[in-house]
């Protein structure tokens, strides 16, 4: 069972509002990830990070930031949210030693912009 | 980048038949190959994945073959069970090393009763 772990699980916000969702895990994992996952299921890879204060933008342009101050945490923030963010957020993590090796995902957090 | 096609995006299969999804890639360089598991409501979850020096790899009632000359692999599932149900991803690297996965667009399993 992966220890990785997203909250909110669900967040309906309005236009404008700056939000944050959070991701954790507790392997002590140095890679870290966000994918943007469309409706139609697809994953797309929005942000990565190999380690403490390293972070990078993945293929999918996205406005949102990330930060990686703690191994454990790397959260996401969107300093506007417009409806065109409406979309599931999922984090990832993976061993540093094998590259790109097993991802382990959290739940996700269903982002809503109304 | 890598650009990763899979097909079909819906299967339906009886109980106990066998179930297979196939993907391709387009860069010869990649040399590793997951498969993951969507349930409902979860992120995905690593079932199978098979790294390029070998052609097929099993576990229990799940197989994967890797056909490096044609840059084709195939997911197979024998004797489907209602749990099976899901969204699976087939995934490749692009780059030896890389560090992001390119991701198929999904198939809908559904295992009927």
């Amino acid at each position: 069972e992966a220890d990785i772990y997203q909250t909110p699980r669900y967040l309906v916000i309005g236009t404008g509002k700056k939000i944050t969702l959070e991701c954790s895990q507790t392997m002590g994992h140095d890679k870290m990830y966000w994918y943007q996952q469309d409706p139609g299921m697809e994953l797309h890879l929005i942000h990565y990070s190999y380690g403490v204060n390293s972070t990078e933008k993945g293929d999918l342009s996205s406005e949102s930031t990330v930060s990686r101050i703690r191994t454990e945490h790397f959260p996401l923030t969107l300093e506007s949210a417009r409806p065109s963010h409406t979309s599931q957020y999922l984090c990832a993590s993976s061993e540093m030693s094998t590259a790109p090796g097993k991802l382990f995902f959290g739940s996700g957090t269903q982002l809503s912009v109304l | 980048g890598e650009n990763v096609e899979q097909h079909p995006s819906t299967l339906s299969v009886q109980e106990g038949d066998s179930a297979v999804i196939k993907c391709t890639y387009s860069d010869s360089a990649s040399n590793y190959f997951p498969w993951y598991k969507q349930e409902l409501g979860k992120g995905p979850q690593l079932i199978i994945d098979i790294r390029s020096n070998v052609g097929e790899k099993k576990d229990q009632r799940i197989a994967v073959t890797l056909n490096k000359t044609a840059k084709h692999f195939s997911l197979h599932i024998t004797e489907t069970q209602p749990e099976d149900s899901a969204v699976y991803f087939c995934a490749a690297p692009g780059q030896p090393g890389a560090n992001n996965l390119f991701f198929g667009t999904g198939t809908r399993l559904t295992v009927i009763p």
